[in-house]
Formats: structure tokens, C-alpha cells, sequence
């Protein structure tokens, strides 16, 4: 149950784009494709982003995307804008658990 | 609209117990499997523990195992996470989600603060 690794932080101006990789390995994020992203700003619960590696919620901004690739999953913003900025968090689904990445500060310059 | 509302945290000493309650509208609780994740004060998210459908399947993460427990009342609509012989380190808030295999709905969070 080691936690999925995540950059500490990342950064980017208004209207770029970012990815933020999430690395696990072949038991979980490379073992199943059921990657999900959540956001949370400070003091609220985090929100669902992306699910099932790519897959967007209804009501979450095409800008957000999601990918993978082996044991690695990221998740791309593109048209960066200032309400983006949070922290973000990639999880794996497995058969005997649930496991988080340690979380990636994204600050909009 | 889905709700889900945490109740039952606060303070307790090291060693204590205390029983954590979340209470879900919106949604016919009794199909989807729910989850308890917490946070320590400015760390990251932390999967704690996982329940099916019926009750009958559970998994917790290393770090509980042995000390919390979850459970839930379908009658009810209402999970639990039992919490014994707690640790300075289990100081967090607790946020019960709704899920299969990705958290779609998540409560407020409960704050637990263990502390002598």
C-alpha cells in the first residue's frame, strides 16, 4: 500500500498547459485502468475530476484530461486559469485496496 | 442532490476510542460501496478503509488494521468507522465517500484530534 508518486509542485501562467504524472507500479495504477483524479482547495473537500484514467464527470471543464501510459497516469490542464489552483491528487483502485498519491500543488502564476 | 454528513469526531486521548458516523441522502445508499479517507493537518489524502455493498466485504489500510473498523446500516443509511486505541498520528479529518471504483461524492470531513 505505498502511496502513488506525485511531483510536489507544479506551476504555469493563464492559458498553458500543465500535466502533473502520477507513477505507481504494475499492482496498481499499471494493473488496472481505474485511475482517478480528485481537486481540493484549501479547507474543502476534494472534488472527482477525472475518473477511469480519462474519463471526465459530468460538469468538469473539458479542459481537464486524463492519460496513461505503463505504470504512470497524468493528468493534463490545459488553458490554465487562476481558479485551477489547488492541489491535486491521483488514486488507484485495486482488488484489496485504495491508494492515493502524495499530492501536487499547482500554482497559476 | 447527494449528502453525505460526518458526525462523531472531536477530542480523545491516546488509547481512547471514538466511532465516527456518516449519514447519506440523495441516493439509494445501499448500492454503492463507501469509502473512509482521511487527511492529516496540511498532508495529503490517506485511504483508510473500504466497504462493499452489503457489509459482508471490508479492507483497511495497514496503518488501521487491527484498530478501526467499518461497518454500515443499509436500514439507516449511515456508515461507521470504529476507531480504537488511537494515536497521536490518526489526528486528521475523516471524509466518508461514496464510491465504486473512483470517490464520486465526498462529505464535509470530521476532524479527530487525538491528543493527551
Amino acid at each position: 500500500q505505498s502511496a502513488l508518486t506525485q511531483p510536489a509542485s507544479v506551476s504555469g501562467s493563464p492559458g498553458q498547459s500543465i500535466t502533473i504524472s502520477c507513477t505507481g507500479t504494475s499492482s496498481d495504477v499499471g494493473g488496472y485502468n481505474y485511475v482517478s483524479w480528485y481537486q481540493q482547495h484549501p479547507g474543502k473537500a476534494p472534488k472527482l475530476m477525472i475518473y477511469d484514467v480519462s474519463n471526465r464527470p459530468s460538469g468538469v471543464s473539458n479542459r481537464f484530461s486524463g492519460s496513461k501510459s505503463g505504470n504512470t497516469a497524468s493528468l493534463t490542464i490545459s488553458g490554465l486559469q487562476a481558479e485551477d489552483e489547488a492541489d491535486y491528487y491521483c488514486s488507484s483502485y485495486t482488488s484489496i485496496s485504495t491508494v492515493f498519491g502524495g499530492g501536487t500543488k499547482l500554482t497559476v502564476l | 442532490e447527494v449528502q453525505l454528513v460526518e458526525s462523531g469526531g472531536g477530542i480523545v486521548q491516546p488509547g481512547g476510542s471514538l466511532r465516527l458516523s456518516c449519514a447519506a441522502s440523495g441516493f439509494t445508499f445501499s448500492s454503492y460501496w463507501m469509502h473512509w479517507v482521511r487527511q492529516a493537518p496540511g498532508k495529503g489524502l490517506v485511504w483508510v478503509s473500504r466497504i462493499n455493498t452489503a457489509g459482508t466485504s471490508t479492507s483497511h489500510a495497514d496503518s488501521v488494521k487491527g484498530r478501526f473498523t467499518i461497518s454500515r446500516d443499509n436500514a439507516k443509511n449511515t456508515l461507521y468507522l470504529q476507531m480504537n486505541s488511537l494515536r497521536a498520528e490518526d489526528t486528521a479529518v475523516y471524509y466518508c465517500a461514496r464510491a465504486g471504483r473512483f470517490l464520486d461524492y465526498w462529505g464535509q470531513g470530521i476532524l479527530v484530534t487525538v491528543s493527551s
